[in-house]
């Protein structure tokens, strides 16, 4: 099956300054890949989500790349915010119902 | 709204029991998913389905199994509880109309 990882773990970062955070796939049929938040106590909810036929897709201040040669992708949150904090989780779905997540960032923003 | 309901928030269980996690969706979702969530090990796979009576094993299925005798639930069963199996269990489930996945409030089960 595919094997998502995603790095760093943890990241901190002072209100106003941008993140981000990066994922690799392995398998190159993968073609769909969302990104989920996950806030303290609560289920992960999709914040962006880009395919295979698309390099870069921007939400405000939330944007996601992606290199199909390299097999990885990216979230990049700009003038983040103390609400920007949560646990984000990038995905790789191969389009044959399977889904597969990333360990995980935990990102803390500092006021 | 999209709502995917799974029966319990927590659960404490003896080591050696058989436990039923259960999981309702109600948006007339094709897959739905299990994932168990630890702490550094982010949302690892347990086992999914994409119709009745249809399962796929995922990264981690060994303990457990599951069962989907109705579209709208998907269960997941720990045949014999053991400690390593104390986790945070999160149900999902997917529509390929529109790709996202909608996770359950989870449950966090304790095996004592």
């Amino acid at each position: 099956g595919e094997n998502v990882e995603q790095h760093p773990s943890t990241l901190s970062v002072q209100e106003g300054d941008s993140a981000v955070i990066k994922c690799t796939y392995s398998d190159s049929a993968s073609n769909y890949f969302p990104w989920y938040k996950q806030e303290l106590g609560k289920r992960p909810q999709l914040i962006i989500d880009i395919r295979s036929n698309v390099g870069e897709k921007k939400d405000q201040r939330i944007a996601v790349t992606l290199n199909k040669t390299a097999k990885h992708f990216s979230l990049h949150i700009t003038e983040t915010q103390p609400e920007d904090s949560a646990v984000y989780f990038c995905a790789a779905s191969l389009g044959n119902n399977d889904m597969r997540f990333g360990a995980g960032t935990r990102l803390t923003v500092k006021p | 709204d999209v709502k995917v309901t799974q029966s319990s928030r927590y659960l404490v269980k003896r080591t050696g029991e058989k436990v039923f996690l259960e999981c309702v969706q109600d948006m007339d979702h094709e897959n739905m998913f299990w994932y168990r969530q630890d702490p550094g090990l982010g949302l690892r796979l347990i086992y999914f389905s994409y119709d009745v009576k249809m399962k796929e094993k995922g990264d981690i299925p060994e303990g457990y199994s599951v069962s989907r005798e109705k579209k709208e639930r998907f269960s997941l069963i720990l045949e014999s509880a053991s400690t390593n199996q104390t986790s945070m269990y999160l149900c999902a489930s997917l529509s390929w109309k529109n790709t996202e996945a909608f996770f359950g409030q989870g449950t966090r089960l304790t095996v004592v």
